[in-house]
Formats: C-alpha cells, structure tokens, sequence
C-alpha cells in the first residue's frame, strides 16, 4: 500500500532555482493539497486540489505553483526559490474535504 | 476563517504521568475535528478524529479527546503516557464546506523514562 508518496526526500537548492516536488497518491481520493510545516508554525496550508483540473490557493501560496493533471499526481513547483521557502513539505490526499487526510513522508528542502 | 489553538508548546512528563493537551479552534459553524501525531523524522498519522455523535471520542494508543462545543475546545487526553508517546501532537479542524485541513502551531510532547 503505497498511499501518498513524495519526492524527493531531501533537497539542497541555491536561491533563484527552480524545482517541482512530486506527489502521487494511489488511493484515487479526489481532494490533493500542499503543507509547509515550520518550527513553531505548524502546517501552512500553500495550495489544494478538489479534483483534476481544479486548484485553488491556501494560506501562503506566494511564491509557489501548482497544476492537477491527473486525479493522482499534485506537484509542486517553485519557479525561484527564496531562502524563506526553507521548510519541510508535506503533501496530503483525502477523499473530501470534511475527513481525515493522508500524508506523505515530507520532502525536506533547504534553500542556501 | 478558521484557526486552531494549542496552547502547551512543549510539555515534559514522566513515564506514566497522565497527558491533557490543550485546542481551541475558532470557527462558527459545524466542524471536523482531528488529532494527528507527528513521531521524530516521520509524516504525520492520524490520533483520532470527532464528526458527530458522542463527545468522547477514542483514538490508537489509548489517546482519547473530548469536543466541548460551548468552549470550541477539543482536548487530548492519555491515562499514562508511555516513552514511545515522544512526538509532536497537531490538532487539526475543517468546517463544513472548507475543502483543506487548519493546523495548530503543535505540541512537543518529551516523556522521560
């Protein structure tokens, strides 16, 4: 039972690049969203998903991308990264929006 | 806008100490809520969760919470906590329509054996 998987694990960037965190579930649940969880902070909602083709924004989703393709699959993408965007990253599935998601095992990213 | 609040940022007990984690969310409607453990270096898992019924709810390992309608609280609870119980406690609510989960800032929870 693979669930929501996320990579990379970990990821080192300098400031201005860019990269797409990969999220695939495989439990056909149509809500897909994106957290960044910093000390202190909890989880931040950045962007989520009710289904293929729709996305919308969530507490911070400044500086982050995000497309839904697929019913699977919810990348990631920061066009340039920023030290502030030093964080871990979870992605989470859920059937609906009112019930428990499912996360991911997080995508440490450490931008220098 | 809903929001979450925990209030005990890091708590130390001993092995079989008893556990009161506090959450307060501030939402006026109907609402989900859930408990989530974070242990060290592993995602997030789900404790228990309240969506109707009664306001007793029990979870995995022996946690329990209790949704308190009148105080908006949703309390985590254990007997006896045990080493293991080691971790990061996340309340979480999601009101009726809202389509993504509000987190609490955690709770880090040390027991020392």
């Amino acid at each position: 039972n693979a669930g929501v998987t996320q990579t990379p694990k970990f990821q080192v960037l300098k400031t201005g690049q860019s990269m797409t965190l990969q999220c695939a579930q495989d439990m056909n649940h149509e809500y897909m969203s994106w957290y960044r969880q910093d000390p202190g902070m909890g989880l931040r909602l950045i962007h989520y998903s009710v289904g293929a083709g729709i996305t919308d924004q969530g507490e911070v989703p400044n500086g982050y991308n995000v497309s839904r393709s697929t019913t699977e699959d919810f990348p990631l993408r920061l066009l340039s990264a920023a030290p502030s965007q030093t964080s871990v990253y979870f992605c989470a599935s859920s059937y609906s929006g009112g019930i428990e998601a499912f996360f991911g095992q997080g995508t440490r990213l450490t931008v220098v | 806008a809903q929001s979450v609040s925990q209030h005990n940022h890091h708590v130390i007990l001993s092995e079989a100490a008893s556990l009161e984690l506090g959450c307060n969310y501030s939402y006026g409607g109907t609402v989900n809520l859930f408990w989530y453990v974070q242990y060290p270096g592993q995602h997030l898992q789900l404790l228990l969760k309240y969506f109707s019924g009664d306001p007793l709810v029990k979870g995995i390992k022996g946690f329990e919470a209790e949704f308190i309608k009148s105080k908006f609280s949703f309390n985590l609870r254990k007997p006896s906590v045990q080493w293991s119980d080691t971790a990061e406690y996340f309340c979480a609510v999601n009101g009726a329509g809202r389509r993504a989960l509000t987190f609490g800032s955690g709770t880090r929870l040390q027991v020392q054996p």
